[in-house]
């Protein structure tokens, strides 16, 4: 089983709006990833955790809240959110730093 | 952010041929390498992961791996309509960085039926 689900499919937000993206594995991975893909371009690396700890947050705004309850969910709040921030938000999850990463089918976002 | 490249393409193979996939990357202690297909508007799909030197198979995809050059690329043999898609080199950081998993600008692969 290499499944890691995201809720929701799709969204819809306003640009006040507060929302929760989610991401859930339960093949023991202790690594998870949250990655933004805008359309035409390669996945964009935001944050990654490694034992529940945040171990890498590249730069993102702090509109965008990563948190990790466990090892097996990864969350990302989203507040007061701005129309270019609209794209597919990825999960993915890895067993251990350095190893395959398995992504969910994307939160496509879209703010309004 | 580590710099991977791949040519974008887009690359059109007939159906049947080989298509050469190429993928470069600037930080000289990465440790593992992958390549994902990733189809309009789907997620990225694992197809290959390679560690060491040398070359790597599973069924009709061969990567190939050199760490001197800094090279990896993916061939796919008698290639069918159903592999059109982006295919995206992924590098992961060096020992000291760790959890790092930086993409490629990705390829577009179009085979001609």
């Amino acid at each position: 089983d290499t499944e890691v689900t995201q809720t929701p499919k799709h969204l819809v937000m306003g640009m006040t709006n507060k929302k929760s993206l989610k991401c859930e594995q339960h093949m023991g991975h202790r690594a998870m990833y949250w990655y933004k893909q805008k359309a035409k371009k390669p996945p964009e690396l935001m944050f990654v955790y490694s034992y529940e700890k945040l171990s890498i947050n590249e730069s993102v705004p702090s509109r965008f809240s990563p948190e990790c309850p466990n090892s097996s969910l990864l969350n990302l709040h989203l507040h007061a959110l701005q129309p270019e921030d609209s794209a597919l938000y990825l999960c993915a999850s890895s067993q251990v730093e350095n190893t395959e990463a398995f992504f969910g089918q994307g939160t496509r976002l879209t703010v309004v | 952010q580590k710099e991977v490249e791949q040519n974008s393409g887009p690359l059109s193979v007939p159906e049947g041929a080989i298509a050469s996939l190429n993928c470069t990357y600037s930080d000289r202690g990465s440790q593992s390498f992958f390549w994902y297909r990733q189809y309009s508007g789907k997620s990225p799909e694992l197809i290959m992961s390679i560690y060491s030197n040398g070359d790597k198979e599973d069924g009709r995809f061969t990567a190939q791996l050199n760490k001197a050059s800094q090279y990896v690329s993916l061939l796919i043999r008698d290639s069918q309509p159903s592999d059109s898609a982006t295919y995206l080199c992924a590098v992961t950081g060096n020992s000291n960085t760790g959890n790092q998993f930086y993409f490629g600008t990705g390829t577009s692969l179009t085979v001609i039926p």
